[in-house]
């Protein structure tokens, strides 16, 4: 079975723009969350979708935004950049067969705003 | 409200010496506990998980964590060290309905030196 992916694996923005993030789950899987790993604040939890419902969300600005299609693809956007967005981007999925808390992550997105 | 303490925010240890991560959790209710693992340029990976049954689990790679309610600890633990653990390990609480998000502890940068 392909691992989760994710795409790009890097990413140069400026200020201001915004940018979107692709996650592909482990085939099967429904649940599609997203993180935000940086050195100050760690692993921050953005958002959970399951079934292209978002189950959860953590306590980001509305400028973070996602979605998951009918195929459990999921994408996350950033909307007006700021310096500090700078982090890398985890997915992680989860299905049946997986107990609480057990999920399996993709390699991440590092976004760099400039 | 769950939280999670990683003790140590980098530890070192010699090749074929213990290792000893140690996290400390606070949870209103029964909490799951995990330990993940990230390797540099790699996503996280579950090394065990604790949910209720034995408060002594194995994980992967001779890595053993035992949960300790009296002293609200869940310490990763593994005999022998290997260059290749060398990693970060982060600690983690769930809920046991799994409809919460992951907290994540700040993580512990395991050094083995040869």
């Amino acid at each position: 079975k392909a691992g989760v992916t994710q795409t790009p694996r890097y990413l140069i923005k400026t200020r201001g723009q915004q940018v979107t993030l692709s996650c592909s789950p482990i085939s099967g899987h429904r649940s599609v969350s997203w993180y935000q790993q940086t050195p100050g604040q760690g692993l921050q939890f953005l958002f959970e979708y399951f079934s292209e419902t978002q189950r959860n969300k953590g306590n980001f600005p509305g400028r973070f935004s996602g979605r998951q299609f009918s195929n459990s693809r999921s994408e996350m956007n950033v909307s007006t950049l700021e310096l500090g967005d700078s982090a890398l981007y985890l997915c992680a999925s989860s299905g049946p067969g997986q107990g609480v808390g057990e999920q399996f992550f993709g390699p991440g997105t590092r976004l760099t705003v400039l | 409200a769950q939280s999670v303490t990683q003790l140590d925010s980098h530890v070192s240890v010699s090749e074929g010496t213990p290792v000893l991560l140690r996290c400390n959790y606070s949870s209103s209710y029964s909490p799951s506990l995990f330990w993940y693992v990230q390797h540099p340029n790699k996503g996280l990976q579950l090394l065990l998980k604790y949910t209720s049954a034995a408060t002594l689990v194995k994980g992967i790679n001779g890595f053993e964590a035992e949960f300790k309610k009296s002293e609200t600890s869940f310490h990763l633990t593994k005999p022998s060290a290997h260059m290749s653990d060398a990693a970060e390990y982060f600690c983690v609480v769930s809920d046991r309905s799994g409809n919460t998000p992951l907290v994540f502890g700040k993580g512990t940068r395991l050094s083995v030196i040869a």
